[in-house]
Order: C-alpha cells, then sequence, then structure tokens
C-alpha cells in the first residue's frame, strides 16, 4: 500500500524552464492537492480538485496549472520556472474512507536556478 | 483573517523528558483541528483530529488537548524519545470550506540523550 506517491524526488531547473511534478493515490480518495512548503512558513495551498475532473485555485496558484487526470492522478505544471518557485511541494489526498484524515507524500525538492 | 500560530518556534529536551506544544488559532467558523508530525525530508503525518466537541485525544504519548472556547490547542508528549525529534504542525480547518486547511508553521523539537 502505497499511499500518496510524488515523483521526482529532487529537481533543479533553469530560469524558465517548464516540468510536471506528478503525483498519485492508492486510496480511492476523492480530493487531492499541492502544497508548497517554504522555510519559516505553513504549508500553502497550491491548487486542490475536490473531486475527479474539477481543479481549484489555493491560496498561491499563479505560476502554476494542475491537471485531474482521472481519480488516481493529480499533477502540477510549473510552465515557466521562477527562482521564487524554489520550494518543497507536497501532494496530498482526503478521503471518507480513511476517516478524512489527509495523507501526503514525501514531497518534491524542486530549485530554479 | 484566518491565522494558526504555534509556539516555541522551537524546543529541545532531554530524552524522557515530558513537552508542550502550543497552538492559538483565529479560524472561524472552525470545523476541526489536526496536528502533524513531520520528520525532516518528509511528509507530514496525522497525529490526531479533533472536531469541536472534542477536548481531548490521544495517540500513544501524544495527548491533543483542544479549548473550543479560547481557540487553543495544545500537543503534550510523554516521556519523550529520540524519534521525537520533528516538526510538529497544527492545522485547522474552517466548516464552509473544509477542505482548505491553514497551517501553522511549526514546532521544531529536538530529543537529546
Amino acid at each position: 500500500n502505497a499511499g500518496v506517491t510524488q515523483t521526482p524526488k529532487f529537481q533543479v531547473l533553469k530560469t524558465g524552464q517548464s516540468m510536471t511534478l506528478q503525483c498519485a493515490q492508492d486510496m480511492n480518495h476523492n480530493s487531492m492537492y499541492w502544497y508548497r512548503q517554504d522555510p519559516g512558513m505553513g504549508l500553502r495551498l497550491i491548487y486542490y480538485s475536490a473531486s475527479e475532473g474539477t481543479t481549484d485555485k489555493g491560496e498561491v496558484p499563479n505560476g502554476y496549472n494542475v491537471s485531474r487526470l482521472n481519480k488516481r492522478e493529480f499533477s502540477l505544471r510549473l510552465e515557466s520556472a521562477a527562482p521564487s518557485q524554489t520550494s518543497v511541494y507536497f501532494c496530498a489526498s482526503r478521503g471518507l474512507s480513511s476517516g478524512n484524515t489527509i495523507y501526503f507524500g514525501e514531497g518534491s525538492w524542486l530549485t530554479v536556478v | 483573517k484566518n491565522q494558526v500560530e504555534q509556539s516555541p518556534q522551537s524546543l529541545i529536551i532531554l530524552e524522557g523528558k515530558n513537552c508542550t506544544l502550543q497552538c492559538n488559532y483565529t479560524v472561524s467558523p472552525f470545523s476541526n483541528l489536526r496536528w502533524y508530525k513531520q520528520d525532516t525530508g518528509r511528509g507530514p503525518v496525522s497525529l490526531t483530529i479533533m472536531t469541536f466537541s472534542e477536548n481531548t485525544k490521544s495517540n500513544g504519548r501524544y495527548t491533543a488537548t483542544l479549548d473550543a472556547d479560547t481557540k487553543q490547542s495544545s500537543l503534550h508528549i510523554t516521556a519523550s524519545q529520540l524519534s521525537d525529534s520533528a516538526s510538529y504542525i497544527c492545522v485547522v480547518s474552517a466548516w464552509d470550506s473544509s477542505y482548505k486547511l491553514i497551517f501553522g508553521s511549526g514546532t521544531r523539537l529536538l530529543v537529546r540523550p
């Protein structure tokens, strides 16, 4: 039982490059989220998907796009990376089957130079 | 503005000692409060979740309390172990948008032998 799996674990990008962070969950959860975590700050919501086929902006969506490919997968895309997007990114999922507990992936460390 | 504040920012204790971490929030209308443990380089892992009607919940050596009147919560760790060294994050959700969570910036706990 893998839970929430996100890839890649580490990535270095040059300013202006694009990349996609992948996330998959095997718990049949309806809701999925992307957060970023910066030093000294709480996790901040980038985008979320309350159910398959829907996505909504969170607190800090600028510079990002998402795709809820199916119920399992929720990807985060940086179209033109900027140094301000250097951060640790966490994917998470939530569902009634898990008593509303939110499960997080292991994180993706992204550095934009 | 919905906010979650945690104290202390960091804490060092000796193995075997007890400690208490604090969380104050101004989230309204309140839905639930969660405590997460985040090991260095890992994703957050759920410890407890409490709703408005619950004022205490335990998970092994971890005991969380909630005072909805004063909007305060605490996480008490008993007989600390080296493996308790981590960041502890308080997370509050509002009733009208429970999928949007407000994260505290965490308390970094170091347990020394």
